[in-house]
C-alpha cells in the first residue's frame, strides 16, 4: 500500500534559520503530494500541495517540489520565525491506487524555533 | 465561508454515557471524514462519507457510530466508550471523495473516564 516517511523529529532551530523537513512516499500511479500544519491546540490546515511531478508548491514562504524521480517532497523555508512553530504532515492522495478516499499521512515532525 | 465547525470543542464522558459530536461545513463539498488522533501522531482515518452515504469505515469498533443527515452535517455518536478512545477527533471535508485537498476542523478533544 502507500506510505509517507518524514524525516524524525524534533527540529529545533534559531529564528532566520533555514528548515528542511525531508519527505519521501511510496505510492503507484500518480498521487498528490500535501504539507499539512497543526499549531497546538488546533486542527490541520493545508500548508501547501502539488499535483503532479515537478509541480512546486508555495505558501507562506515554505515550498516543496514534487519529484517523481527520487518520490520526494522535502519542505523548506528560507527564514523560519517563532510562529512556525508546530507540526508538520507530509500526505499523499491516490485516487487512482488502493488508497482512493483517503490522505496517507507521514509521522508527523515537531518544529521548534527559537528567539 | 472556508470553515469546518466542529462542536463541542471538549467532551468529558464516562464509560457509560452516550454523547455525540458535530461537524458543519458549508462549502458545498461532498465528501466529509472523521479523525482520530492522538497526542504528536498523525491522524487516522475512521470513516468517510462520499455524496452522504457511508463509503469507507476502517475497522472503527461499533461503539463509535458516524451519522450524516444531509450534506453539511457529520455526527459522530459515541457510547460505552473506554479511556484509551481519549483523543483529538477532527472532521473533515473535501469537494469530492477522491479526497485531494482536505479541509479540517479544530477537533474536539475528548477525555473518557
Amino acid at each position: 500500500g502507500d506510505s509517507v516517511t518524514q524525516m524524525e523529529g524534533p527540529v529545533t532551530l534559531s529564528e532566520e534559520a533555514f528548515l528542511t523537513i525531508n519527505c519521501t512516499y511510496t505510492a503507484t500511479g500518480y498521487p498528490s503530494l500535501f504539507w499539512y500544519v497543526q499549531y497546538p491546540g488546533e486542527g490541520l490546515q493545508l500548508l501547501l500541495k502539488a499535483t503532479k511531478a515537478d509541480d512546486k508548491g508555495s505558501n507562506k514562504g515554505f515550498e516543496a517540489t514534487y519529484r517523481k524521480e527520487t518520490t520526494s517532497f522535502h519542505l523548506e523555508k528560507g527564514s523560519v520565525q517563532v510562529s512556525d512553530s508546530a507540526v508538520y504532515f507530509c500526505a499523499l492522495s491516490n485516487a487512482g491506487g488502493t488508497s482512493y478516499g483517503k490522505l496517507t499521512f507521514g509521522q508527523g515532525t515537531i518544529l521548534t524555533v527559537h528567539p | 465561508d472556508t470553515e469546518v465547525t466542529q462542536t463541542p470543542k471538549h467532551l468529558v464522558m464516562g464509560m457509560t454515557n452516550k454523547k455525540s459530536l458535530k461537524c458543519e461545513q458549508h462549502m458545498g463539498h461532498r465528501a466529509m471524514y472523521w479523525y482520530k488522533q492522538k497526542a504528536k501522531k498523525p491522524p487516522e482515518l475512521m470513516f468517510v462519507y462520499s455524496y452522504e452515504k457511508l463509503s469507507i469505515n476502517e475497522s472503527v469498533p461499533s461503539r463509535f457510530s458516524p451519522e450524516c443527515p444531509n450534506s453539511s452535517l457529520l455526527n459522530l455518536h459515541l457510547h460505552a466508550l473506554q479511556p484509551e478512545d481519549s483523543a483529538l477527533y477532527l472532521c473533515a471535508s473535501s469537494e469530492g471523495p477522491s479526497a485531494g485537498e482536505l479541509f479540517f476542523g479544530e477537533g474536539s478533544r475528548l477525555t473518557v473516564l
